[in-house]
């Protein structure tokens, strides 16, 4: 299966800041790539997917950057605000397997 | 997009019974997934639900241990049987709208502590 991780358990910025927060993967075979936000105490929340033949794909306040070559992924959020404080989690899945495999989440704090 | 539910939100149980976690959603949808995620960890899928067939396992995870029903496009069940303290955990079911499957939602989680 896919096999997806991240290299920051947590991250934190201030409030304005850029953030950046990446992952790595380990399935060439995916087809595209999801990040997740999770609050405390809530369900996973949809923020952007990319496709893999695409190498970038912006969103509101957010952009994902995906490098096939050493299959990485990263997420960014511009100007960092307080309610941006969550875990944040990216997937990789098959086409038409329809199953994402998580990566270990990263913690974001935003200082005010 | 959809608006998912799970009841109960949070539940402790004895070793050795049973629970059963139910899902439902505001739309029809193809396909309906559970997961478990540890606090503080990430989510690891246990079976996708098949309407009107069984549920699709991974690996690690059992029909006896884990039985699923999905009666209809809307709605899924989850149990969790035999408890042990190892299955104290959140469990979370999402469901994909169209067939890409490509954007899911997940419901709040419902977190089990087994006693």
């Amino acid at each position: 299966g896919e096999s997806v991780g991240l290299h920051l358990p947590t991250l934190s910025v201030q409030e304005g800041d850029n953030s950046i927060i990446n992952c790595a993967y380990s399935n060439s075979a995916s087809d595209y790539f999801i990040w997740y936000k999770q609050e405390s105490g809530k369900g996973p929340q949809f923020i952007i997917d990319i496709r893999s033949n695409m190498d970038k794909r912006q969103g509101q306040r957010v952009t994902v950057l995906l490098n096939k070559t050493v299959k990485h992924l990263s997420l960014q959020i511009a100007a960092t605000q307080p309610g941006d404080s969550a875990v944040y989690f990216c997937a990789g899945a098959v086409y038409n397997f329809n199953k994402f495999y998580f990566g270990s989440g990263t913690k974001l704090n935003v200082k005010p | 997009s959809a608006v998912i539910s799970q009841k109960p939100s949070r539940d402790i149980c004895q070793r050795g019974t049973s629970l059963t976690i139910q899902c439902q959603v505001d739309s029809q949808v193809t396909m309906m997934f559970w997961y478990r995620q540890q606090p503080g960890q990430s989510l690891t899928l246990i079976a996708t639900a098949n309407q009107g067939s069984e549920a699709t396992y991974e690996s690690g995870f059992v029909i006896d241990k884990f039985p699923i029903s999905r009666p209809n496009l809307t709605f899924s069940t989850l149990t969790v049987s035999n408890m042990s303290p190892e299955d104290s955990s959140i469990y979370l079911c999402s469901a994909s709208l169209g067939t890409s499957g490509i954007e899911q939602y997940f419901g709040p989680g419902t977190r089990l502590t087994v006693t």
